[in-house]
């Protein structure tokens, strides 16, 4: 169980190109998801948290204009890179947790992002 | 000072050593702690939740030192398999947002 889903695992495209990343948890409802970057050898830093319905809470430094978050379900969040550059290139994961905060973060198998 | 700091390694060791990470935290109200295990382009997966009287899972041991702020996960009679890096996390804030640490580098050689 606790499967979650991401989509698309690698894109590619020119600079200038907005690009959406989908999220789904197959077989839990995720009150709360989460978005992740991370660069080359370095640690998965968190972006946003975003709540069923609500605005996400960006991280300090974290262009919410330019990384939109839409959680619209309990069961899909979508994070947008719009007029992506080569330096947004990176790998993009996603976590979804089932409602008390208590519960674990289940991760999805993450999105390569590679803007030319 | 950076919130979670993990020596980066990488550690080489043969099949069947002993090897020990260690982590570093600086907020001393840091309530849960965890061990993740990424493979290469994979997403990190749990290997352990560390609890405050240690605990092992196989051959496993995570131990945490809340006076000293740091946790720690040993690995015994490592296989080729454990080659990965290991992630030490913490949870913080309302939203219990997790902090990860940059991941330290194993590769068991055969």
């Amino acid at each position: 169980g606790a499967v979650v889903s991401q989509h698309p695992s690698w894109v590619i495209c020119k600079s200038g190109t907005s690009v959406k990343i989908e999220c789904r948890s197959l077989d839990f409802q995720a009150t709360t998801m989460f978005w992740y970057r991370q660069f080359p050898k370095q640690s998965l830093m968190l972006m946003a948290t975003s709540n069923e319905g609500s605005k996400a809470t960006y991280e300090q430094g974290v262009e919410k204009d330019k990384f939109l978050i839409n959680h619209a379900s309990l069961t899909l969040s979508t994070l947008t890179v719009t007029s992506a550059h080569p330096e947004d290139s990176s790998f993009y994961i996603c976590s979804a947790r089932e409602g008390h905060s208590n519960q674990p973060q289940h991760f999805g198998d993450g999105t390569r992002l590679s803007i030319l | 000072r950076k919130e979670v700091e993990q020596d980066p390694g990488p550690f080489n060791v043969p099949e069947g050593a002993t090897v020990a990470f260690n982590c570093t935290y600086s907020n001393s109200a840091s309530q849960s702690f965890f061990w993740y295990r990424q493979d290469c382009r994979k997403e990190p997966k749990l290997l352990m939740s560390v609890y405050s009287s240690g605990n092992e899972d196989g051959r496993f041991t995570a131990q945490l030192n809340r006076a000293s702020q740091y946790i720690s996960l040993l690995i015994r009679d490592s296989k080729l398999s454990d080659s990965a890096t290991y992630l030490c996390a913490l949870n913080r804030g309302s939203a219990r947002q997790l902090t990860f640490g940059s991941g330290t580098q194993l590769t068991v050689l055969p």
